[in-house]
């Protein structure tokens, strides 16, 4: 089955500086990479997603980056916030079985 | 529209006892998920349907949880004779496709 991977576990930045999270997974056939962001008490909501024939995609300050041939993907943040801060997800997913990795606790500094 | 929505919010229980967890999926939403999620921990995926059937039940820890679906409505997830490390947030998502999944706000389970 598939196997997925996410580093850092935590990370601290000031605020204004980037954040980046980053993930592998094991199986090719998995073609959907969702990341979600889980804030306190509450269900993980989806930021950003990207299929496996682009290699990025961007929505204002969250970007997401994938490399098939290398089997990794990676979420970044750029000018952080303290909003920002909340334990993000990454997945990756084939046919309707999702993976999710371990997550990375985010603490944007003000 | 209104998203997931799941019941009880949060859940107090002795250990031995038996406990039911409902999910109210968004309306025509086919796919829908159950995952654990213990403190501080990632999502664990429990079982996911495909309509009123469970094509992936792998996740179940033991055949002390069970869960069905009535048509593409509303799912209920039972934990028979709860143990303490039961304790955790049970989440339940849907899906329209395999794609994103909509989360609902999950019920707290507490095994005394």
């Amino acid at each position: 089955g598939e196997n997925v991977e996410q580093h850092p576990s935590t990370l601290s930045v000031q605020e204004g500086d980037s954040a980046v999270i980053k993930c592998t997974y094991s199986d090719s056939a998995s073609n959907y990479f969702p990341w979600y962001k889980q804030e306190l008490g509450k269900g993980p909501q989806l930021i950003i997603d990207i299929r496996s024939n682009v290699g990025e995609k961007k929505d204002q300050r969250i970007a997401v980056t994938l490399n098939k041939t290398a089997k990794h993907f990676s979420l970044h943040i750029t000018e952080t916030q303290p909003e920002d801060s909340a334990v993000y997800f990454c997945a990756a997913s084939g046919y309707q079985k999702v993976t999710f990795g371990t997550g990375t606790k985010l603490q944007v500094i003000p | 529209g209104a998203g997931v929505s799941q019941s009880p919010s949060n859940k107090v229980t002795e250990k031995g006892k038996d406990v039911e967890l409902r999910c109210d999926p968004i309306s025509g939403h086919t796919a829908l998920y159950w995952y654990r999620q213990r403190l501080g921990q990632g999502l664990e995926f429990l079982i996911y349907f495909q309509g009123n059937s469970a094509p992936d039940k792998s996740g179940l820890p033991s055949d002390r949880f069970s869960a069905e679906r009535t048509g593409e409505s509303v799912s209920t997830l039972t934990i028979q004779r709860t143990q303490q490390e039961d304790s955790a947030v049970y989440l339940c998502a849907s899906t329209p496709t395999y794609n994103e999944q909509f989360f609902g706000p999950g019920t707290r389970l507490t095994v005394l």
